[in-house]
């Protein structure tokens, strides 16, 4: 079945280190997204891409890194600089709808990595 | 920036009621709107959309309602079961825009057997 996976699905980072969350989808979707959600709160976007080798700062990007080199893949790194880190991290994709962009086409989203600290 | 919200944050409910969780948006140039189901430690799930030239929709045992006059959405959940008790949240969207849907912070749904 087509769909997107998250991995690890725990995740524990020390002081100073760099880690990278994996996110691999076979919807064929253009589009791929990284949110960050707190206890009881909504989703704030990180980064998105909507086509492969380009992407863009979302909302609170700082201290987060993205690579977009095949459509399938969306790491996320998140560096030593995010000093608050521990978080659920969701990825999301998206197809092209009819009309214009992406904007009528629900996201599909992984089950989701809770990032810890050490 | 527009924003999504929504009027109530918990909801309880018993089983066999039906559920309304209502939002609210503020971006008039908003013209498709999605329901996500979010159970604890997984990501959400989607369960119904609707478009502007719409004012409702039915799915399974779901029916969203759009009130464009008042900027108003609705998720209505009949004949509510336990395993309905999750977050849901809404999602709006603006053709032309930047394709990012703005998310609410999300209603808990509690479902009492």
């Amino acid at each position: 079945d087509g769909g997107i996976t998250q991995s690890p699905k725990y995740l524990f980072r020390k002081e100073g280190q760099n880690v990278t969350l994996s996110c691999e989808q076979n919807l064929n979707h253009d589009a791929m997204y990284w949110y960050r959600q707190d206890p009881g709160q909504g989703l704030r976007l990180i980064y998105y891409s909507q086509i492969v080798n380009d992407f863009q700062k979302g909302d609170i990007a700082e201290g987060y890194s993205v690579s977009r080199e095949k459509k399938e893949s969306f790491p996320l790194t998140v560096t030593s600089a995010q000093k608050n880190p521990t978080a659920f991290y969701l990825c999301a994709s998206s197809g092209s709808g009819t009309g214009i962009g992406y904007s009528n086409q629900p996201q599909h989203f992984g089950d989701g990595t809770r990032l810890s600290i050490l | 920036g527009e924003s999504v919200g929504l009027h109530l944050p918990t909801l309880s409910v018993q089983e066999g009621d039906n559920s309304i969780i209502n939002c609210a948006y503020s971006n008039s140039a908003s013209d498709y709107f999605i329901w996500y189901k979010q159970e604890s430690g997984k990501g959400p799930q989607f369960i119904i959309d609707i478009r502007s030239n719409m004012d409702k929709r039915q799915g399974q045992r779901v029916t969203v309602l759009l009130n464009k006059t008042v900027k108003h959405l609705s998720l209505q959940i009949a004949a509510t079961q336990p395993g309905d008790s999750a977050v849901y949240f809404c999602a709006e969207n603006a053709s032309g825009g930047s394709y990012i849907p703005t998310f609410g912070r999300g209603t808990s749904l509690i479902v009492h057997p």
